[in-house]
């Protein structure tokens, strides 16, 4: 199985800052690298797939870049409403792994 | 409305069974892998199970093969896990989800695209 590795696994910030989670591949995912944003009690929801393409819906101030095995997202101007856990996944191949998550707090 | 809905959660003794559903509407169940990932209280994601469009490959996690054993059926557009010999790390929320994709002019890519609400499981005696 490909291990997926983040870092930081949390951090803190201040509404405005701007906030980057990076993620690494135990060995080449291309660019199928997808993220995740969890609000607490509730279930994961897709947030970018493709690497850097942002799903329907999700702000602008979210983007993501990388490719190969380094990758990271970026929050340009932290809100109060990113507090949540991120995940990093890879859909290279099954089974598609998470990373350990990077909670956001502010 | 597309959605996958857990049922089965619940309570059990160490060594005990349970048997999670997951109940697929508005979209073509049997066109779509499915997954099984736990989520233990305070902790990450993990993956448990992956099963095929067709059912006719299964993975397990190394955590659970041999005691989980995960099923789907067409005809009712639902997805199974039973789960066997439990222990208490198995306490977790469980999430039944769409192994799907994202459609862009000229591609597909892969992803975890539709999630239950999750349904919780404990094992303690």
């Amino acid at each position: 199985d490909i291990q997926m590795t983040q870092s930081p696994s949390s951090l803190s910030a201040s509404v405005g800052d701007r906030v980057t989670i990076t993620c690494r591949a135990s060995q080449s995912v291309k660019n199928y690298l997808n993220w995740y944003q969890q609000k607490p009690g509730k279930a994961p929801k897709l947030l970018i797939y493709a690497a850097s393409s942002l799903q329907s819906g999700v702000p602008s101030r979210f983007s993501g870049s990388g490719s190969g095995t380094d990758f990271s997202l970026t929050i340009t101007s932290l809100q109060p409403e990113d507090c949540a856990t991120y995940y990093c996944q890879q859909a290279d191949s099954i089974p598609r792994t998470f990373g350990q998550g990077t909670k956001v707090e502010i | 409305e597309v959605q996958v809905v857990e049922s089965g959660g619940g309570s059990v003794q160490p060594g005990g069974s349970l048997r999670l559903s997951c109940a697929a509407s508005g979209f073509t169940f049997k066109s779509y892998s499915m997954k099984w990932v736990r989520q233990a209280p305070g902790k990450g994601l993990e993956w448990i199970s992956w099963i095929s469009n067709s059912g006719s490959t299964i993975i397990y996690a190394d955590s659970v093969r041999g005691r989980f054993t995960v099923s789907r059926d067409i005809a009712r557009n639902s997805l199974f896990l039973r789960m066997t010999s439990l222990r208490a790390e198995d306490s977790a929320v469980y999430y039944c989800v769409r192994d799907g994709f994202v459609e862009t002019p000229g591609a597909t890519w892969p992803a975890l695209d539709l999630w239950g609400q999750g349904t919780m499981v404990t094992v303690s005696s």
